[in-house]
């Protein structure tokens, strides 16, 4: 299994501001997962990052407000920008544990965003 | 479209009891089949997946699920809950064909253990 760690935990921030989401794991990874968990309800995925390739984002996610980096195999970064009370939630990086289908991904701890 | 559906927003069962937690799934072709825990404050823990094989997987900390091709379900058993199995559980379908990773939730089902 891979270990993944966020930084930060948890941040209070104002509206109209930015905030970067860090994420690093144990091992190198090919795909990284960057998710939000909206207050009571289910994941949602933002995007998937490849390293050396374009983040691929679902529908309703943008690059002008999440924007990502995967500079290398074992760190992404999610920014949250331009934030409204709206983007309050906990985002979560995951990993697959490897090529196959079957494999399960792993999740970091989150980072729980409260924006007044 | 790839979809799961958790029916139950809460089970309540008590400590000692078999637990049953419901999950239904809506997939093209073969589906691959995931659960998770999440526990407050912290991050989704994998229980346990079916990929193909034995109808019945074992997974972490004495949970299983039953996979039923014909009900379209994969249900999370254990057999005796305990107090520290309170959490939030997720049920989860990998999106395939196109093998992106990607992984759609179900809205989670909260299980209350009670003493």
């Amino acid at each position: 299994s891979a270990v993944i760690s966020q930084k930060p935990s948890r941040d209070i921030c104002q509206r109209g501001t930015s905030l970067t989401i860090q994420c690093q794991v144990d091992s190198q990874v090919t795909m990284m997962f960057w998710y939000r968990q909206q207050p009571g309800q289910s994941l949602t995925l933002i995007a998937t990052a490849n390293q050396g390739s374009e983040a691929t984002y679902e529908s309703g996610f943008v690059i002008d407000k999440f924007p990502i980096s995967r500079p290398n195999l074992t760190f992404s970064t999610l920014t949250v920008s331009n934030m409204s009370p709206e983007d309050s939630s906990i985002y979560l990086c995951s990993v697959a544990s490897g090529g196959r289908a079957g494999n399960e991904q792993f999740f970091g701890p989150g980072t729980r965003l409260t924006v007044l | 479209a790839q979809s799961v559906a958790q029916p139950e927003d809460q089970v309540n069962v008590a400590e000692g009891n078999p637990l049953t937690v419901k999950c239904t799934y809506s997939v093209s072709g073969n589906p691959y089949l995931f659960w998770y825990v999440q526990y407050p404050n912290r991050g989704l823990q994998f229980l346990l997946k079916y990929i193909t094989g034995d109808n019945l997987v074992k997974g972490s900390y004495g949970f299983e699920a039953e996979f039923n091709k014909s009900q379209t379900s994969f249900h999370l058993k254990k057999p005796s809950a305990l107090v520290s199995d309170s959490a939030l559980y997720f049920c989860a379908v990998r999106d395939i064909p196109g093998n992106t990773g990607k992984l759609i939730f179900g809205q989670g089902t909260t299980l209350q253990v009670k003493p």
